[in-house]
């Protein structure tokens, strides 16, 4: 099984400044990587697949990079509504994919 | 505009059985691949099963597998998880979820379902 390693657990940020998530995986999982947002009581959205391409309505702030094994996602300005968590996903192993245990943003 | 929503969740002892269903519309249902995700209480989010856009081919994690069966049915445009002999670690919120080009990229979610467990 391929396991998935986010960090940090957890972060405080402020609006306005830049975050950045790490994602590792303990195998090469070549491209297939994607990246989701996660608030409570709502559904989680996908906003980032196969390691960098924007997700259809997703703002330009989130970007993401990363091949192989180690992987990022990058929110450029905070804002108030990216108060959330944020939770990687591989793919290489379809239809047996895996998560990463979520990063929380929090204020 | 795809929507996904999940409807079933309740509160049922240890052993016993479950039926949550997932309203679908927006979208070509017969033709998409979707999962069952779900979240337990302080923990990140798990696949629980999938079904390939023919229903041809299923797969469900081994914490489930056996105990749990995923279904579609085209005709009323619902995905079902049919959930057998329940465990106290089943408890969470259950999600259905709409696979992009079937391969396990999550497009479109729904906002899920409760399931709890306990006696």
């Amino acid at each position: 099984d391929i396991q998935m390693t986010q960090s940090p657990a957890s972060l405080s940020a402020s609006v306005g400044d830049r975050v950045t998530i790490t994602c590792r995986a303990n195998q090469t999982i070549t491209g297939y990587l994607h990246w989701y947002q996660h608030k409570p009581g709502q559904a989680p959205k996908l906003l980032i697949y196969l390691a960098s391409t924007l997700h259809t309505g997703v703002p330009s702030r989130f970007s993401g990079s990363g091949s192989g094994t180690d992987f990022t996602l990058t929110i450029s300005s905070l804002q108030p509504e990216d108060f959330a968590t944020y939770y990687c996903q591989q793919g290489f192993t379809t239809p047996a994919v895996s998560f990463g245990g979520g990063t929380r943003v929090e204020i | 505009e795809v929507q996904l929503l999940e409807s079933g969740g309740r509160w049922v002892q240890p052993g016993g059985s479950l039926r949550l269903s997932c309203a679908a519309s927006g979208f070509t249902f017969r033709n998409s691949a979707m999962s069952w995700v779900r979240r337990a209480p302080g923990k990140g989010l798990e696949l629980v099963a999938f079904i390939s856009g023919s229903s041809s081919t299923t797969y469900y994690a081994d914490s489930v597998k056996g105990r749990f069966t995923i279904s579609k049915d085209t005709s009323t445009n619902s995905l079902y998880l049919q959930m057998d002999i329940l465990r106290a670690e089943d408890t969470a919120v259950y999600h259905c979820a709409k696979d992009l080009v079937g391969a396990s990229i999550f497009d479109s979610w729904g906002r899920g379902t409760l399931v709890t467990v306990s006696s």
